[in-house]
């Protein structure tokens, strides 16, 4: 089973420039999850999609930030335009579903895209 | 807002060394996750606790949850250098029905051999 593709692996930008950045979810995953993760520190999370509708992102700065799940499948995350305080590894993840509280369940995480803005 | 506190930060150990790390929280989780995250990669889950008290053991790595499900430690016997990495906790809990995942700060594990 494929995993968690993520594109691209590196990216270095300068401030105020606009940056994507692409995911493709293990197949039939409903949720996506967006995460930054700073150098030294856990991933906090930037947005969540059931589907293609999104459930929270109340994390996500949106006077800069902006993803989109088309069809609920592949996902894109843009900043424009980019803050030094940016750099971080932005990690995608997916799971099956949004299930009830009875179990527990699993994120599988992609590689990550380290951005770097100068 | 959940906040996980993981101590220590870093920790550099020898090879053949056991170690503890812990996952401390004020909030109360349905279930707590360990992932493992190596240079360039993304986490990789190890184990998910989900009752009070709770113990599991993944050859020598043992997980334990508190019993009040606010906190959870990791031991590992006999460390090896392939033990080496990020090693993150991640409280799950429901907003409104949605279940998320809140990671903690991490703690940044050497084995040296």
């Amino acid at each position: 089973e494929a995993g968690v593709a993520q594109s691209p692996r590196y990216k270095i930008i300068e401030k105020r420039q606009s940056v994507a950045f692409w995911c493709n979810p293990i197949s039939g995953h409903a949720t996506l999850y967006w995460y930054q993760q700073i150098l030294g520190q856990g991933p906090k999370l930037l947005i969540q999609f059931q589907n293609n509708g999104v459930v929270d992102d109340s994390q996500l700065p949106k006077d800069r930030f902006s993803a989109e799940r088309l069809k609920g499948v592949d996902s894109t995350l843009k900043i424009q335009p980019a803050k030094l305080e940016d750099s971080a590894v932005y990690l995608c993840a997916s799971s099956l579903v949004n299930r009830g509280p009875s179990s527990s369940y699993e994120q599988y995480f992609g590689p990550g895209t380290r951005l770097t803005v100068t | 807002t959940q906040l996980l506190e993981q101590s220590p930060q870093f920790l550099s150990i020898q090879e053949g060394e056991n170690l503890t790390v812990y996952c401390n929280s004020s909030s109360v989780f349905s279930s707590l996750q360990w992932y493992r995250q190596e240079p360039g990669e993304g986490p990789v889950l190890l184990v998910t606790v989900v009752t009070g008290g709770e113990v599991k053991k993944l050859k020598r790595l043992t997980f334990q949850f508190g019993d009040a499900r606010k906190d959870s430690s990791l031991h590992i016997t006999a460390a090896q250098p392939g033990d080496t990495g990020l090693y993150l906790c991640a409280g799950e809990f429901s907003n409104f029905g949605n279940e998320k995942l809140t990671f903690g700060t991490g703690t940044r594990l050497t084995i040296i051999p």
